[in-house]
């Protein structure tokens, strides 16, 4: 299947830094890659789609200041925290889907864990 | 609108026995439906995907769903299950024609596996 990774796998910060993850599409295109956040033992939230080169579009309730999303190219998407509260603790997940591949099916990251202290 | 019921929040099988994990969709539209598996800690892995091909599809390590449109269900089974079966499982349907789009979550099941 295709692969998604995404770096770090963990992290833990202190508050107020920023903290970038990376999310790259190994083996295809991914016109279009997704951010959700999972807290523990709840389901995934989707927090921004964004499609390559141009700016993301973020779902309601979810700051886009606070959250910065960069598609610059066919295979890398980042998610860069600004200024986090141990509230931005959680797990986020990227997807891509895009060229190449099935287009109806995302394919996940293995999820980044971040930690603010 | 789009949306995904996953009936059961917790189901506890011995190793060996079927599984059953429910879903129920509401859609406008003629759905794409998906069942992933995420292990503690991990990403989501896709276990099958209905597009309005078949409507009995196979997945991997088993599992398998079955698209009734007459009864709106997506339900995942497997025939015998094994103790690397233990995840939470989601049942996911897009919100447009295609695909292409976003999916809209249900709220998982966790499926524990007992010797």
């Amino acid at each position: 299947g295709a692969v998604v990774s995404q770096h770090p796998s963990r992290v833990i910060c202190k508050s107020g830094t920023s903290v970038k993850i990376e999310c790259r599409s190994l083996d295809f295109q991914a016109t279009t890659m997704f951010w959700y956040r999972q807290f523990p033992k709840q389901s995934l939230m989707l927090m921004a789609t964004s499609n390559e080169g141009s700016k993301a579009t973020y779902e309601q309730g979810v700051e886009k200041d606070k959250f910065l999303i960069n598609h610059a190219s066919l295979t890398l998407s980042t998610l860069t925290v600004t200024s986090a509260h141990p509230e931005d603790s959680s797990f986020y997940i990227c997807s891509a889907q895009g060229r190449g591949r099935a287009t109806d099916t995302q394919y996940f990251g293995p999820g980044t864990r971040l930690t603010v202290l | 609108a789009q949306s995904v019921t996953q009936l059961d929040s917790h189901v506890s099988v011995s190793e060996g026995t079927p599984v059953l994990l429910r879903c129920n969709y509401s859609s406008s539209y003629s759905p794409s439906l998906f069942w992933y598996v995420q292990h503690p800690n991990k990403g989501l892995q896709l276990l099958l995907k209905y597009t309005s091909a078949a409507t009995l599809v196979k997945g991997i390590n088993g599992f398998e769903a079955e698209f009734k449109k007459s009864e709106t269900s997506f339900h995942l089974t497997k025939p015998s299950a094994h103790m690397s079966d233990a995840a939470e499982y989601f049942c996911v349907v897009t919100n447009l024609p295609g695909g292409y789009n976003k999916l809209i979550f249900g709220a998982g099941t966790r499926l524990a596996v007992h010797p």
